[in-house]
């Protein structure tokens, strides 16, 4: 079945970049998906990426797509404090609307 | 845009009393949505998927009578649960879709937090 594994915790400095990996295992997923969970609340959608894309560049966040290998990471550059909480990659099953969740890593950032 | 809001956001319930939890897209039409379960530094867990207007849809292993969900119009859709006991206590999430929004993106309700004692 659809399976999602992420790294479960990382550490940065401030100012540091913040890569978080994840591999999936749907080939016919057509999006997948970074999201941000803080305590307490729910989830913030970050960014996506299509399936047929490498990368995507949202500012401090950029993703990139190894369709071959079925691994995705999210790059956060300059991080910072309020980059600290719970991140979560997703694959959507197609023709479901089903998002498959990793099991989130919790990126901690040391001032 | 696409903003999702959940009420409550926390309750805490006897055993054996039934807890009604609301998720409303209050800028979009949720045309399907979806509700997870999440324990603490989990996952979350797709609990069901429902479409406006019919019959939701159960991931196995979760009990149709005991979460019982319904998704009468298309900014609205309720989680009940019936009979709650202590290993109910959890943070229920619901998530909104609509094809005119962008494809597949699900938008997340803040959660709602729920203790039974």
């Amino acid at each position: 079945g659809e399976d999602v594994e992420q790294s479960l915790f990382l550490s940065v400095r401030e100012g540091d970049s913040s890569v978080i990996n994840c591999t999936y295992t749907d080939s016919s997923s057509t999006y997948l998906y970074w999201y941000k969970q803080e305590p307490g609340a729910g989830l913030q959608l970050l960014t996506y990426i299509f399936s047929n894309m490498d990368m995507k560049q949202d500012q401090r966040l950029t993703v990139l797509l190894n369709k071959k290998d079925k691994h995705l990471s999210l790059r956060i550059a300059d991080t910072q404090t309020g980059d600290s909480a719970i991140y979560f990659c997703a694959e959507s099953i197609r023709n479901t609307g089903k998002l498959i969740f990793g099991q989130g890593t919790t990126l901690q950032v040391k001032p | 845009g696409a903003v999702v809001s959940q009420h409550p956001s926390w309750v805490i319930c006897k055993s054996g009393t039934s807890v009604k939890i609301e998720c409303r897209s209050l800028d979009f039409q949720a045309t399907t949505m979806f509700w997870y379960r999440q324990f603490p530094k989990q996952s979350l867990m797709l609990m069901a998927t429902s479409n406006e207007g019919s019959k939701a849809t159960y991931e196995q292993g979760v009990e149709k009578d005991k979460f019982l969900i319904n998704h009468a119009s298309l900014t609205l859709s309720t989680l009940t649960v019936t009979s709650a006991h202590p290993e109910d206590s959890s943070f229920y999430i619901c998530s909104g879709t609509s094809g005119r929004v962008r494809t597949d993106t699900q938008y997340f309700g803040p959660g709602t937090r729920l203790t039974v004692l």
